[in-house]
């Protein structure tokens, strides 16, 4: 499977501060990418996913910037909260239908 | 809207044994599922994409006679787990693929073989 790279593997943010995870991807065959949050013993849910003829998008705290000349996409979450301590996923797909996922960072929004 | 089931969500079993986990979409036609492994603070790892009606498709290294994937209808698939072994605890999760594109996902099925 293409590899999808994500940094960093945790963070620990104040609350209120903001979280920035990256991702890079090698292959440009491809036209969906979403963030994923994922708690202990839950499956992955949709945070945001943008298409690359877009270079942001905003949905309330959760922003993805796209930058698809250097193959790159991040999260920003704003006003980090406790509650958003979690696994986040980047992930791409892409001509064959399938998400393949970044190695996941470990989130915690300390009070 | 465009929920997926997963049963059970835990699930132990002794060594040798067979497991069944379904996935069902419930308020959608799901052409396309996936099942996904995921162990202890790793990714997602992507182990067969199954249609409707057809062969599932195994990714590399994954032992088609030892997960067993039924995609016998529009919205349920299934994976069985065949003479399962401790090595083969893990989470298991399924997914569907949306026609608007975009993906859901079950909750997961935690494994432990003993």
């Amino acid at each position: 499977q293409q590899q999808v790279k994500q940094s960093p593997q945790s963070l620990i943010v104040q609350k209120g501060g903001i979280s920035i995870i990256n991702c890079a991807y090698e292959n440009t065959a491809f036209d969906y990418f979403p963030w994923y949050q994922q708690f202990p013993g839950k499956g992955p849910a949709l945070l945001i996913a943008i298409r690359p003829d877009v270079s942001e998008k905003k949905e309330g705290r959760f922003t993805i910037s796209f930058n698809k000349s250097a193959k790159q996409f991040s999260l920003h979450i704003m006003d980090s909260q406790p509650g958003d301590s979690a696994t986040y996923f980047c992930a791409r797909g892409g001509s064959a239908r399938q998400l393949t996922f970044g190695s996941g960072t470990q989130l915690t929004v300390l009070p | 809207g465009a929920v997926v089931s997963q049963h059970p969500s835990w699930v132990i079993c002794k060594s040798g044994t067979s497991v069944k986990i379904e996935c069902r979409s419930l308020d959608f036609q799901a052409t396309t599922m996936f099942w996904y492994r995921q162990f202890p603070k790793q990714s997602l790892m992507l182990m067969a994409t199954s249609n409707e009606g057809s062969k599932a498709t195994y990714e590399q290294g994954v032992e088609k006679d030892k997960f067993l994937i039924n995609h016998a209808s529009l919205t349920l698939s299934t994976l069985t787990v065949t003479s399962a072994h401790p090595e083969d605890s893990s989470f298991y999760i399924c997914s569907a693929e949306l026609r608007s594109y975009g993906y859901t996902f079950g909750s997961g099925t935690r494994l432990t073989v003993v």
